[in-house]
């Protein structure tokens, strides 16, 4: 139940395409939904982040859609730069609880 | 600036030394987290403190050990224990005073064991 499932693991799109990482959970507790991005060689760094109480949020080029019904939340990256290339990773957390449930991450190549 | 620094970027160990990887903050946060990254693979949780002089295991914890004797400083010990100890190692941080759990990462520290 403290799983959070990402797919897929690997995804290339050609450049200003929409590349669409998924993930799902089942603890309906959860109740903060981040993506983090991270470049090879670096730390992770918080992209954008959702709560339940909405099914969408836009940052930028970057919208997650979430639907609660289905436990399952996305990260869509509008008009993708070959700088988008990256793994991302998205997470859940719950409450005051000071850990993150990780997904395995996306490794995401975006062709010139 | 205010960040988490990480060192040293590289480390390289012989087989059965001890080896201790430096993480340190200056965000005033209250939690640090140590993490441990594969090739091609997510994080995993080593060990996390939420307060000074408190620390929890958290999914790979053998073979690690950790101290927090300052709010600023978590320090991750790479014992002789660990079977495969060579990885990418990410230190995080997270305020208490923030609704949601946003963690702060350093830049990391590779560990190469010889």
């Amino acid at each position: 139940q403290q799983q959070v499932k990402q797919s897929p693991q690997s995804l290339i799109v050609q450049k200003g395409g929409i590349p669409i990482i998924n993930c799902a959970y089942e603890n309906t507790a959860f109740d903060y939904f981040p993506w983090y991005q991270q470049f090879p060689g670096k730390g992770p760094a918080l992209l954008i982040a959702i709560r339940p109480d909405v099914s969408e949020k836009k940052e930028g080029r970057f919208t997650i859609s979430f639907n609660k019904s289905a436990k399952q939340f996305s990260l869509h990256i509008m008009d993708s730069q070959p700088g988008d290339s990256a793994t991302y990773f998205c997470a859940a957390s719950m409450g005051s609880n000071y850990q993150l449930i990780w997904g395995a991450g996306t490794k995401l190549i975006i062709k010139p | 600036d205010g960040g988490i620094t990480q060192s040293p970027k590289y480390l390289f160990r012989k087989e059965g030394q001890n080896v201790t990887l430096s993480c340190e903050q200056n965000l005033n946060h209250d939690a640090m987290y140590w993490y441990r990254q594969d090739p091609g693979q997510g994080l995993r949780l080593i060990y996390y403190s939420q307060i000074v002089n408190d620390f929890q295991k958290g999914d790979i914890a053998e073979g690690y050990s950790v101290s927090r004797e300052k709010k600023e400083s978590f320090p991750l010990t790479v014992t002789s224990a660990q079977k495969n100890p060579t990885a990418f190692y990410l230190c995080a941080s997270s305020s208490s005073q923030s609704v949601y759990n946003e963690q702060f990462f350093g830049p990391g520290t590779r560990l190469t064991v010889l």
